[in-house]
């Protein structure tokens, strides 16, 4: 069946780092992928997305690109802050009826 | 627009309580779901409807969990009878379609002690 897999860290970087969290997918065919971000106490919320092969889904600075080749999707950005310290979620589509997401992977960005 | 609402935002009780706990959906979002997170097991589907039909509730963890969606705008998940273990944020999240990006709910902080 489809599954997500990714980096569980917990990531700790110092501000203006460059942030890789990895992300890679197993699925019949070509599904979207999705990036979500969680800030403490507050529910998922997504941050970007790419529908077909060779895509890239950007926002807030973040980006990811869909690479069939390497069935990855892996989430980038050049400088991180402080506010961008939250758990990462990588999540596709299941049989188009629901979602896969991966186990997170808790970001820390330190001052 | 409105996102999906929870009710309540925390709850508080003693084990063997019944606890209720309340969404509403996007208007139009012809699907939704209900997670639980905790530390231990991260982000698990419990259950999810389409046109208010239960499709998959293999994600209960057992009797004592039900869910209903009496119309298009209202679902609930009660716990009868409550048990400290299942202290987690639970979410209900909707979607369009099933394999439209889910938006996800601020969460029910519920703490059984």
């Amino acid at each position: 069946g489809d599954s997500v897999t990714q980096m569980e860290g917990p990531v700790t970087l110092s501000e203006e780092a460059f942030l890789t969290i990895n992300c890679t997918y197993t699925a019949t065919g070509y599904p979207s992928l999705f990036w979500y971000v969680q800030y403490p106490g507050e529910g998922l919320q997504l941050l970007l997305k790419a529908t077909k092969a060779d895509d890239k889904g950007s926002n807030k600075g973040f980006e990811a690109t869909y690479r069939k080749e390497t069935t990855s999707f892996h989430l980038e950005k050049g400088s991180v802050q402080v506010s961008d310290s939250a758990v990462y979620f990588c999540a596709s589509p299941h049989y188009g009826q629901n979602f896969v997401f991966g186990p997170g992977t808790r970001l820390s960005v330190l001052p | 627009d409105a996102g999906v609402i929870q009710s309540p935002r925390h709850e508080v009780t003693e084990m063997g309580q019944e606890v209720t706990l309340r969404c509403k959906p996007i208007s139009g979002h012809d699907y939704l779901f209900w997670y639980r997170q905790t530390m231990m097991r991260g982000l698990e589907l419990l259950i999810y409807f389409n046109n208010n039909v239960p499709i998959d509730d293999s994600g209960m963890p057992e009797d004592r969990f039900s869910a209903k969606m009496p119309n298009a705008s209202f679902s609930t998940l009660k716990i009868q009878p409550s048990e400290p273990r299942d202290s987690a944020v639970y979410f209900c999240a909707s979607s369009r379609e099933g394999w439209q990006p889910q938006h996800f709910g601020d969460g029910t902080r519920l703490s059984i002690l």
